[in-house]
């Protein structure tokens, strides 16, 4: 199993509607996980980060985390077509001697597409 | 401004010919890493570095070198570049906290292409 899986899509919604973006990971100590937003050619940016089961909002996004399935996922309320990007999920890989200390380690993204 | 500096952004080079990127951060951050991204395969982890002069391995380390004599500073070494090295990188730095970690900053990307 890979470390950290997303779909790679694309992943197409329409203006206004929900996207739902899903991440699966492997390490079942993980405790931080993130979204990043990366626009062709650029650097990702951090759009949302978790660390407790449950749900995040922050305005239009949604980060849902179960540590149980090993699942973490995004949702973005009222697409834009600004949304339209690569998802990053990522997470923190532990350090092999046990230090509390990871790397940030991604999965392959999702693109989505978000038309007017 | 809080931000990570990579120069250069653009880079075409001849394969043997020795080159290196500079990495530079402004947060006084202790961790520092570097990543390179290619189509279909996401950001891969190249080297990082967990503080001055401790570095170590990433998932996709042959064909690279890094140093950390200084905090701000994280150079990415290729000795003999080769076209498969032909990729988008990026610099990253954070403030591990525990388990807990914080944001990732990143650089603005070196596009290098090695023919």
């Amino acid at each position: 199993q890979k470390e950290v899986e997303q779909n790679s899509g694309p992943l197409s919604v329409p203006e206004g509607a929900i996207a739902s973006l899903n991440c699966t990971y492997s390490d079942r100590g993980s405790q931080s996980f993130f979204w990043y937003r990366q626009y062709s050619g650029k650097s990702p940016e951090l759009i949302m980060f978790i660390y407790s089961n449950g749900d995040k909002e922050d305005g239009r996004f949604t980060a849902q985390l179960n540590k149980a399935s090993q699942y973490v996922s995004l949702l973005i309320r009222d697409s834009q077509p600004s949304d339209s990007a690569t998802y990053l999920c990522a997470v923190i890989r532990r350090m092999n001697y046990g230090g509390s200390q990871g790397n940030l380690i991604f999965g392959k993204g999702t693109k989505l597409s978000v038309k007017p | 401004e809080a931000q990570v500096t990579q120069n250069p952004r653009y880079l075409i080079t001849v394969t043997g010919k020795k080159l290196t990127v500079t990495c530079s951060q402004n947060m006084n951050h202790e961790y520092m890493s570097w990543y390179r991204q290619d189509p279909g395969l996401g950001l891969r982890q190249i080297y990082y570095s967990m503080n001055v002069e401790v570095t170590d391995k990433g998932d996709v380390p042959e064909g690279y070198k890094v140093s950390r004599k200084e905090k701000r500073n994280f150079p990415l070494i290729l000795e003999s570049p080769s076209p498969n090295q032909t990729s988008l990188y990026f610099c990253a730095s954070r403030e591990p906290q525990g388990a807990r970690s914080t944001e990732a900053f990143f650089g603005q990307g070196t596009r290098l292409t090695v023919v």
